[in-house]
């Protein structure tokens, strides 16, 4: 079946130690989400992709980048987890902008010791 | 600052009834609204969405929207043990207003009694 694909399921990373969350997809969508989500909290956008078109959320830390080196995969690199950035992240894929609905992937469960 | 109202819950339903899961939006600008369903430690997965005033069924689930309220609801008919989850609404403002992404209300965590 076609899907959105997140690479690990589970990650654990130490305080200050970089990390890189993936994401594949074979929808052939163009546009590309990452969201964080809390425990009981909603999930809020980071930034999306538009083909290699980048958009980064207002209030996203500098401490996330982003990454798409082609239409299929998209990386979420955290450059100095804190305790904070334990969550799921969620990445998304949409066929275009607008009126499009959004497939999520199973996520990556980041915790930081 | 774009908001997404839901009642937290839990709501609880008896197997076999309707449930009732309403959610309201401050944006009134907003196109598209979705719903989803998140069962514990899960991701997001997509139930319905409504893009114009009134009702859309499939199968089991009627959303229905009313723009002037800002309020949008979803129904599930029939209610199954299988349905207890956390539903998410989500709204998506008109394109060229700024961000694509959808912004969530946190969800209404939905029991159905057997």
């Amino acid at each position: 079946d076609a899907m959105v694909i997140q690479n690990p399921r589970y990650q654990v990373t130490q305080f200050g130690k970089p990390v890189t969350l993936s994401c594949s997809q074979t929808l052939n969508h163009n546009v590309m989400y990452w969201y964080q989500q809390k425990s009981s909290q909603a999930p809020k956008l980071l930034f999306h992709y538009y083909d290699k078109d980048f958009n980064n959320e207002a209030d996203t830390p500098d401490n996330f980048q982003s990454r798409r080196p082609n239409t299929s995969f998209c990386f979420l690199d955290i450059r100095s987890p804190g305790l904070g950035d334990a969550a799921m992240y969620l990445c998304a894929t949409s066929r275009d902008w607008g009126n499009q609905p959004q497939h999520f992937g199973d996520g990556t469960r980041l915790s930081i010791l | 600052q774009k908001e997404v109202e839901q009642n937290s819950g839990p709501l609880s339903v008896p197997e076999g009834a309707i449930a009732s899961l309403n959610c309201t939006y401050s944006d009134r600008g907003s196109q598209s609204f979705f719903w989803y369903r998140q069962y514990s430690g899960k991701s997001p997965e997509l139930i319905m969405f409504i893009y114009s005033n009134g009702d859309k069924e499939d199968g089991r689930f009627t959303a229905q929207l009313n723009k002037a309220s800002q309020y949008v609801s979803l129904l599930i008919r029939d209610s199954q043990p299988s349905d207890s989850a956390t539903y998410l609404c989500a709204v998506l403002e008109a394109p060229g207003g700024g961000a694509d992404g959808l912004t969530f209300g946190k969800g209404t965590h939905l029991i159905i009694q057997p």
